[in-house]
């Protein structure tokens, strides 16, 4: 399975767009890029995906890098409620199972 | 909107033990998944299951793990003899089928302690 890097933690404040970063440099034709993330004391949640065009949805944006090897996840207006661990995953195109790191944990302040 | 559910929401047992963690996937989901996390671990992925069988298993799923889908709602896990580094949390995953654009929907987990 394709390898990513992502910070261990970032730090944001409320209201303001927050850029996650997350490098691929291994990553393969057929993978997808996916984000989940994980609420305190909750289970992962799928937060978004793409393959190579930038992506958008209600919770977030994904830039995908025109050579595919990095991808940012961009909050636009960071709130407490998204103060998580977020993940990002590599996902081969008939892959079962999900293969978490240690992801990013963002802290919001007020 | 559906969810994945799971029942117990903690569970403490003895070591030795037998203990059957449950959970409702989505109805019209066809792939089922368990995962567990360590506390202040990574989440580890355990077992897949489809068509009424085990597609992959990870080095975790040993003999003494075992899944069932017993009904049309149910995917159970058991652990036949609990060891104390079986305590973790344990989240059920479904998705409607296996392909990179589709999205695994997590259960809320079960927390395991074992004694």
């Amino acid at each position: 399975d394709a390898k990513t890097t992502q910070p261990n933690s970032m730090e944001s404040n409320e209201e303001e767009p927050v850029h996650l970063p997350c490098n691929h440099s291994t990553i393969s034709g057929t993978d997808y890029i996916h984000w989940y993330r994980q609420l305190p004391s909750q289970g992962p949640e799928y937060v978004i995906h793409g393959l190579t065009s930038n992506v958008n949805n209600r919770m977030a944006s994904l830039a995908i890098a025109e050579d595919r090897k990095s991808s940012t996840l961009i909050l636009h207006r960071a709130t407490l409620r998204d103060a998580a661990v977020y993940y990002c995953i590599l996902i081969y195109y008939n892959t079962d199972k999900l293969i978490f790191g240690t992801g990013t944990r963002l802290q919001v302040f007020p | 909107e559906p969810e994945v559910t799971q029942t117990p929401s903690h569970q403490v047992t003895q070591m030795g033990q037998e203990v059957i963690l449950r959970c409702v996937p989505i109805s019209n989901h066809l792939y089922f998944y368990w995962y567990r996390q360590i506390l202040g671990q990574k989440v580890e992925f355990l077992v897949s299951f489809y068509n009424n069988e085990i597609s992959e298993k990870s080095e975790i799923f040993d003999d003494q793990f075992s899944v069932e889908r017993p009904d049309g709602s149910n995917f159970t896990l058991k652990i036949r003899s609990t060891k104390l580094e079986d305590s973790a949390m344990y989240f059920c995953a479904s998705r409607v089928r296996s392909a990179g654009t589709e999205t695994q929907y997590f259960g809320p987990g079960t927390r395991l302690l074992v004694l």
